[in-house]
């Protein structure tokens, strides 16, 4: 069955790293993707990645999957305040059109 | 500037009461989309289109109705059917429907009491 899972709240310093962790169950998922969400806001998309890659950087973002554990992270370099928000990831089949959203973590970043 | 529009950002009716959702986009996408939010909870499907004229069921589709006569608008209805209807409600365009990213307007939330 298709199911996306993420753990529901991450807290971290400022200037530390944060990993936000997702799993996944549909192996013939395309496009794997990072929203952030701020409060009362709708969702921004950060970065994706194509199921054929291992990794993904762009700045202060770091994408990796595990293909073989279906397994997703995301990382933020020195954490920021304004990074406090709620992260989903969600997958893509292709041909579907249809995203399976995560739960969502809910980062905080304590000054 | 080009975006999504949802309008208005809250809203508050009766029980019993139908109520419409607006969407908007001038983004010139062809698929647009229906999400609902509860807390604790990813995003769940409710409707989507992929051309004027045209839209399917998704996931949570009962209790709510959608039309598309326009490719910038795809306005969501809910309906008294719907058992629950306090949410927060997500559009969501994309530029065709071979294109994954989906680009997110900022929400209504719904409160029926």
């Amino acid at each position: 069955g298709e199911d996306v899972e993420q753990s529901l709240f991450l807290s971290v310093r400022e200037g530390d790293s944060s990993v936000i962790n997702c799993t996944y169950t549909d192996s013939s998922s395309t496009y794997l993707y990072w929203y952030k969400q701020e409060p009362g806001a709708g969702l921004q998309l950060l970065t994706y990645i194509f199921s054929n890659m291992d990794m993904k950087q762009d700045q202060r973002l770091t994408v990796l999957l595990n293909k073989k554990d279906k397994h997703l992270s995301l990382r933020i370099a020195d954490t920021q305040t304004g990074d406090s928000a709620i992260y989903f990831c969600a997958e893509v089949t292709s041909g579907t059109y249809k995203y399976i959203f995560g739960t969502g973590t809910r980062l905080k970043v304590l000054a | 500037d080009g975006g999504i529009t949802q309008s208005p950002k809250y809203l508050f009716r009766k029980e019993g009461q139908n109520v419409t959702l607006s969407c908007e986009q001038n983004l010139n996408h062809d698929a647009m989309y229906w999400y609902r939010q509860d807390p604790g909870q990813g995003l769940r499907l409710i409707y989507y289109s992929q051309i004027v004229n045209d839209f399917q069921k998704g996931d949570i589709a009962e209790g709510y109705s959608v039309s598309r006569e326009k490719k910038e608008s795809f306005p969501l209805t809910v309906t008294s059917a719907q058992k629950n209807p306090t949410a927060f409600y997500l559009c969501a365009s994309s530029r065709t429907r071979d294109s994954y990213e989906q680009y997110f307007g900022p929400g209504t939330r719904l409160t029926v009491t």
